[in-house]
């Protein structure tokens, strides 16, 4: 089924270790987002990539990087892991046009830093 | 930056009867969207219904439907014969064309059987 499909679904890292999470999305999207969930704080924007090619800082960029790989694909890096990353990560999809069709939501990562 | 506050923390409802989310935006703009997301246990979110701000009708979605109020800048969600499935976390969500979207802090909906 088309969708956004995320990778991996949960880990367990040790402080200061990295890790990549992986996004695809086949609905031929142009704009990919990377939020991530915490109790009583909804969802925040991390980093997005409006089109192939370009990427932006979102509302706590702070300890990740990201990569536009192509179209499709759009990956978070956390080169050196801290419990306050503790967090669900989710990825997101949008065509980002005037008709204004919302985004398409991967299942989400749960990440534990201990 | 636009904000959205979704005041009520928890919600409940007895099944088969109608409950009111309760969202408001803050923003200058006049042309944007509005959608409710739901987020059920196994934490996929799934959009609900969508609002556009030029459009002085309410969006409707079988038992799903919106209150939107331009002016007071206020977009709640109501749910009619509410099922045990409706059971979830439902997040506001607020959205300029090619900007990013911005979500409130969520409100849980518990249904009672």
């Amino acid at each position: 089924n088309a969708g956004v499909t995320q990778t991996p679904k949960f880990q367990v890292l040790k402080t200061g270790q990295s890790m990549t999470l992986q996004c695809a999305q086949d609905m031929n999207h142009n704009s990919m987002y990377w939020y991530r969930q915490d109790p009583g704080m909804g969802l925040r924007l991390i980093y997005y990539s409006a089109s192939e090619g370009t990427t932006d800082k979102g509302e706590v960029p702070n300890g990740y990087n990201v990569s536009r790989l192509n179209k499709r694909e759009f990956s978070l890096r956390l080169e050196s892991a801290a419990p306050s990353q503790t967090s669900v990560y989710f990825c997101a999809s949008s065509l980002l046009t005037r008709g204004g069709q919302g985004y398409t939501f991967g299942s989400g990562t749960r990440l534990t830093v201990v | 930056a636009q904000t959205v506050t979704q005041s009520q923390p928890e919600m409940s409802v007895q099944e088969a009867e109608t409950v009111t989310l309760s969202c408001t935006y803050d923003t200058s703009e006049s042309d944007y969207y509005l959608f409710w997301y739901k987020q059920p246990p196994s934490r996929q979110m799934i959009l609900v219904i969508r609002q556009e701000a030029y459009k002085q009708q309410n969006a409707t979605e079988n038992r799903f439907s919106v209150n939107f109020q331009k002016a007071a800048k206020s977009f709640s969600l109501k749910i009619s014969d509410s099922q045990l499935g409706d059971a979830a976390m439902y997040f506001c969500a607020y959205h300029l064309t090619g900007n990013q979207f911005y979500f409130g802090t969520g409100t849980s909906l518990t249904v009672i059987p």
